[in-house]
């Protein structure tokens, strides 16, 4: 069954703003992931965040976690047009990775 | 030296035909798994196998038939193809079967059944 749920589903910004993107999940994790897909390709891991942690930075992206809330989010900072793509939530547990719907985002030039 | 490779990269074939395809992780990794990627991007997991040992089945017809000859190959048949069956699936690895370190993908296989 599904378990990340992400919003919005799509999302077009211009070049240099950030994009901020959100997950809900439903039940107990052991981490988040988030993933990067362009596309006709394969999925790339972004970042990973445990569910101890609260907050956790990789480049240009800031990822956070709020298990009281079952939500996270991910910040992309001063975008790029190589930056669109479409971007999956995972959640980890019991050795299974159950991935959302995911999001389109646009960068404009 | 590609990561996770997958082959063929697309497959058109008939309804009822049986066909594999196949993965290779060169990443040492003890977990491997197929995922099927829907029309609408709705990525879901299939199998999972660790050091060769199938740990998660979710639910998959028969007809689909995974084969781990050993911890870096994960093939996957499909017997009796059906429209439904059309699909781009991905193949993956991660290190010692926790999901804690990130999986690397391959670049899919687009299945298409005509």
């Amino acid at each position: 069954s599904q378990q990340g749920e992400e919003d919005p589903q799509a999302l077009s910004i211009q070049e240099g703003e950030n994009a901020t993107m959100n997950c809900s999940y439903k039940t107990s994790i052991n981490n988040l992931q988030w993933y990067r897909q362009n596309s006709g390709r394969g999925l790339v891991h972004l970042i990973l965040i445990r569910s101890n942690e609260r907050e956790k930075h990789s480049g240009r992206l800031r990822v956070t976690l709020d298990t009281s809330k079952k939500s996270s989010s991910l910040l992309i900072t001063a975008s790029r047009a190589a930056d669109t793509a479409s971007y999956f939530c995972a959640t980890g547990a019991n050795s299974k990775l159950t991935f959302g719907k995911g999001i389109t985002l646009s960068v404009r030039p | 030296d590609t990561a996770v490779s997958q082959t063929p990269k697309y497959l058109v074939t008939q309804m009822g035909n049986d066909k594999s395809i196949k993965c290779e992780q060169n990443l040492g990794h003890d977990t491997m798994y197929w995922y099927k990627q829907d029309s609408k991007k709705f990525l879901k997991i299939m199998f999972s196998y660790n050091n060769k040992e199938l740990i998660i089945n979710e639910t998959v017809p028969n007809r689909f038939s995974p084969k781990s000859p050993d911890k870096a190959h994960l093939n996957l048949h499909i017997n009796s193809l059906e429209l439904g069956d059309s699909a781009v699936y991905f193949c993956a690895s991660s290190q010692d079967g926790r999901e804690g370190k990130g999986a690397f993908f391959g670049q899919g296989t687009r299945l298409t059944v005509v």
